[in-house]
């Protein structure tokens, strides 16, 4: 099956850094998603990426679809506490009329030093 | 209004008990997604429903896992007989094919705990 390559698995910065974080795939999706996980909760969509090369922003968090369709980046700028949670990246295909389940990547732990 | 409803958002059951997770969807979606959530696998896809019928249920794990969909409003998910592995959060969500984005929206989860 389809699987996404998601790193790094956890990154510890200080607040204020940018941080960066990124996903390939070994096949073709049509939309890329990141989400964001706090404890006991379910995943939050942050950003929807839906055409190759787009570069979409959401605040201070911005991210591309790349240009092969196999790939995505997330970077968030100038990091607060709240911004503590695993961050998973998500590629979408679409089969026959509608849309299928979603592939995740293992996700990044973002932890953050005062 | 209210988003993905799961229950319960816990379950502790011992080995060989049968289980049933349930879901309400966000009312007018038309997709119902369940995924399971391990520290080793992360988060898959196991089923989805389209307008209640399953469209993909190749992530079944195997046969002691059953989805259905009786209605627009509301989604099982049930393991017969459970086993230690199947301990995992659990989540159901839903979208809309009339939202543009398709954005998947998430129940809270429930977690699951087979001693």
């Amino acid at each position: 099956g389809q699987q996404l390559n998601q790193s790094p698995q956890s990154m510890f910065i200080q607040e204020g850094e940018d941080v960066s974080m990124n996903c390939t795939s070994s096949s073709i999706f049509n939309t890329w998603l990141w989400y964001k996980q706090d404890p006991g909760e379910g995943p939050v969509l942050l950003i929807a990426l839906y055409k190759a090369g787009e570069l979409t922003s959401n605040g201070r968090l911005t991210a591309q679809f790349g240009i092969t369709r196999k790939d995505s980046f997330l970077n968030i700028s100038a990091s607060i506490p709240s911004d503590v949670g695993i961050y998973f990246c998500a590629g979408q295909g679409y089969s026959g009329g509608g849309a299928d389940g979603l592939t995740f990547g293992k996700g990044t732990h973002l932890i953050i030093q005062p | 209004d209210a988003g993905v409803i799961q229950s319960p958002r816990h379950e502790v059951t011992e080995m060989g008990q049968e289980v049933t997770l349930r879901c309400k969807p966000i009312s007018g979606h038309d997709y119902l997604f369940w995924y399971r959530q391990t520290m080793m696998r992360g988060l898959e896809l196991l089923i989805y429903f389209n307008n209640n019928v399953p469209i993909d249920d190749s992530g079944m794990p195997e046969d002691r896992f059953s989805a259905k969909m009786p209605n627009a409003s509301f989604s099982t998910l049930k393991i017969q007989p459970s086993e230690p592995r199947d301990s995992a959060v659990y989540f159901c969500a839903s979208s809309s094919t009339w939202d543009f984005s398709n954005t998947q929206y998430f129940g809270p989860g429930t977690r699951l705990t087979v001693l």
